[in-house]
Order: structure tokens, then C-alpha cells, then sequence
């Protein structure tokens, strides 16, 4: 099936700073992927959708200055947090829908996530 | 707005116990309903779906989850779990029909003991 990847699983960082997290669809292209945010036992939150070719979308309450997206192809997207604080940390998850289909009328293929700690 | 709510957030059962988890949505329109597992340390996948049809949607390893439309429910289930079940379990839900967001219940971690 379609394979989902992230980078890094993991990273710790200080405060203050910028990360990096990537999201590649590893054997098909994916025009639309979406960002999520899950903290500890709680539900997965969609933040925004990544679209490549355009702008992202995102979710109500979500700072587009500060969680910044970008589809540089289509087969990669980017969340960048900005300027992390404590209180972004957490697991960040990404997917994309199955190949030839778009939107949230499927199933969608999950990375394995990424582990956001900022000291 | 739609929402999905999961009743039972830790279920701990013994090998070849039933199983039944809650999900309940709400949403005035047609809806597209999931189930995902989460084993521990892998990323989430797909259990199983429904979109139209049937309401008994059978998925992967045994599971099935039934779709009462008139109860906004949409319940997983297994007749008999196994150690290798222990995982969390996601329901979620999408509106039909081109793109739509797809809104997680806050999920159920189910533990089984050998």
C-alpha cells in the first residue's frame, strides 16, 4: 500500500527556535496532504491542509504565521514551527489521501509522526 | 461542525473476550465513518470504512463495525480479541462528498491480557 513518511521521528529544541518536520509520500504523489497535532491522550487535531501549487489552508484557531506550510512538490510537504515555544510541544502527524484521490471523502494514509519537545 | 465521541477511553479485556467500543458522531448530513488502529510504536491505519451500503462493514483482522444511521452510531467490534488486538483505536468521520476534513474521536486504548 501507499507509504507515508516523516522526518525526523523526533527532535528536541530550544525555545526559541525553528523546526523543521517533513512529509513525503514515498510511492505516489499526493497533490493534498494535512497536518495534524495529537497530544497526550487526546484525539488528533487537524491544523491545516497542505495544497501543492497554493497556499495552505487552516484550521480555525491555528496561527499560520507560526506553523508554516509548504508543498514544494508533490511528493514533499513541510511544517515549519516557528519561534517554538514549550506549549508547541507535541506529536505532529501528517497524511495524505490514497493516489488518485483527493479530499476527506477516504481513507488517508498516515505518517508515523514526528515527537516535538522544546525545552 | 461535526464531531465524534468515544465512550470508553481504556478498555483492558482477557484474550478471547468480546468487544464493543462506542463511537457516536454528530453531523446533520451524510457522513463517511472510519475506524483506525494505532499498535503501539506504528503509525495509524486503516480498520475499516463505511460509505454507503451495507451498515455492517467488516474490516481487517476480525473487526466489524455496524452503522446505526437513526443513532448517529457507528460501534467496532470483535467477537474475540487477541493479545496482538492491544492497540488504540480512532473513530472518525468525514462529510460525503469532495473534499471534507476528516474529525478524530479522542480515541480508545484497549489493552488485552494473554
Amino acid at each position: 500500500g501507499a507509504v507515508v513518511s516523516q522526518h525526523p521521528s523526533w527532535v528536541i529544541c530550544k525555545s526559541g527556535t525553528s523546526v523543521k518536520i517533513e512529509c513525503r509520500s514515498l510511492d505516489f504523489q499526493a497533490t493534498t496532504m494535512f497536518w495534524y497535532r495529537q497530544f497526550p491522550k487526546q484525539s488528533l487535531m487537524l491544523m491545516a491542509t497542505s495544497n501543492e501549487g497554493s497556499k495552505a489552508t487552516y484550521e480555525q484557531g491555528v496561527e499560520k504565521d507560526k506553523f508554516l506550510i509548504n508543498h514544494a512538490s508533490l511528493t514533499l510537504s513541510t511544517l515549519t514551527v516557528t519561534s517554538a515555544h514549550p506549549e508547541d510541544s507535541s506529536f505532529y502527524i501528517c497524511s495524505a489521501p490514497p493516489p488518485g484521490l483527493a479530499g476527506g471523502g477516504n481513507e488517508q494514509f498516515f505518517g508515523p509522526g514526528t515527537r516535538l519537545t522544546v525545552l | 461542525a461535526q464531531s465524534v465521541s468515544q465512550h470508553n477511553h481504556h478498555v483492558i479485556l482477557s484474550e478471547a473476550a468480546s468487544l464493543e467500543l462506542g463511537c457516536n458522531y454528530s453531523y446533520g448530513g451524510t457522513v463517511n465513518l472510519f475506524w483506525y488502529v494505532q499498535y503501539p510504536g506504528q503509525h495509524l491505519q486503516l480498520l475499516l470504512k463505511y460509505f454507503s451500503g451495507d451498515p455492517l462493514v467488516k474490516g481487517i483482522k476480525g473487526f466489524e463495525a455496524e452503522f446505526i444511521k437513526s443513532k448517529f452510531s457507528f460501534n467496532l467490534r470483535k467477537p474475540s480479541v487477541q493479545w496482538s488486538d492491544t492497540a488504540e483505536y480512532f473513530c472518525a468521520v468525514t462529510s460525503s462528498g469532495g473534499y471534507q476534513k476528516v474529525t478524530f474521536g479522542t480515541g480508545t486504548k484497549l489493552q488485552v491480557i494473554p
